[in-house]
C-alpha cells in the first residue's frame, strides 16, 4: 500500500499562509495526472473535498485554498488564513488501490 | 442539492453482523461509484470498500475482504454495507462518500454525515 506522511499539527496566525505537506511512499503521479487529493475535516463534521488531482480546486471552495506537487511530495496552501480554516487536513492517493489517507495536519492558532 | 444520508449504526457485539444504509439525493445516483470510507475515534480515515455505478464490481481492502459486502439499489437510489464478523476494531464513524467521476476514480466529492458502529461486548 501506499503510504502518505504527514506532519501531526501546524500553528498559523489569522492572516498569514499555510503551508501543509504530504509526502507519498512512492509516485502517485501517472503521466500528468497527479493522483493526490486534500479534504478538510472539522470537528464532528464528515470529509470536505477541497483539491483533486493535486491542484484543481473543488466546487464551492474558496481560492484562497491551493493546491501544488507531483511525484511524491505534495503540498496544500492556505493564503490568507481565516479563523473558518481552522481544522484537521487529509491527504489522499488514488493512483492505485487501496485509496490511501495520510495521517492528518490539525491546523492551529499560534 | 448533494445529499447523502447513513443510518443503521449502534452497538453491536462481537461477531455479529450490522447492516448500513445510505440514502442519496440530489444526483443522478446509478451514474456514479459510491464508496464507504470509516473513522475510527480520534483516529484517521480508512477507505472500507466501493462499487460501480451498475453494482457489477465490487472492490475492497484486506481488512474487511471476506467480511463485508457493499451493494446498491439504484432504482431506491440507496447504498449498503453489510458487515458481518464484525471485531472491536471495526469501531469507527462510517461514512457513504460519492465517487467525483461516473467511472471508479477513487476519490469523493460529497460525504455524509456519517454512522457511529460499535462493536463491544
Amino acid at each position: 500500500d501506499i503510504v502518505l506522511t504527514q506532519s501531526p499539527a501546524l500553528a498559523v496566525s489569522l492572516g498569514q499562509r499555510a503551508t501543509i505537506s504530504c509526502r507519498a511512499s512512492q509516485s502517485v503521479s501517472i503521466s500528468r495526472y497527479n493522483l493526490m487529493h486534500w479534504y478538510q475535516q472539522k470537528p464532528g463534521q464528515q470529509p470536505k473535498l477541497l483539491i483533486y488531482r493535486a491542484s484543481n480546486l473543488a466546487s464551492g471552495i474558496p481560492a484562497r485554498f491551493s493546491g501544488s506537487g507531483s511525484g511524491t511530495d505534495f503540498t496544500l496552501t492556505i493564503n490568507p488564513v481565516q479563523a473558518d480554516d481552522i481544522a484537521t487536513y487529509y491527504c489522499q492517493q488514488s493512483r492505485e488501490s487501496p485509496p490511501t489517507f495520510g495521517g492528518g495536519t490539525k491546523l492551529e492558532l499560534k | 442539492e448533494v445529499q447523502l444520508v447513513e443510518s443503521g449504526g449502534g452497538l453491536v457485539q462481537p461477531g455479529r453482523s450490522l447492516k448500513l444504509s445510505c440514502a442519496a439525493s440530489g444526483f443522478t445516483f446509478s451514474s456514479f461509484a459510491m464508496a464507504w470510507v470509516r473513522q475510527a475515534p480520534k483516529k484517521g480515515l480508512e477507505w472500507v470498500a466501493t462499487i460501480t455505478s451498475g453494482g457489477s464490481n465490487t472492490y475492497y481492502p484486506d481488512s474487511v475482504k471476506g467480511r463485508f459486502t457493499i451493494s446498491r439499489d439504484n432504482a431506491k437510489s440507496t447504498l449498503y454495507l453489510q458487515m458481518d464478523s464484525l471485531r472491536s476494531e471495526d469501531t469507527a464513524t462510517y461514512y457513504c462518500a460519492k465517487d467525483l467521476t461516473t467511472r471508479v476514480s477513487w476519490y469523493f466529492d460529497f460525504w455524509g454525515p456519517g454512522t457511529m458502529v460499535t462493536v463491544s461486548s
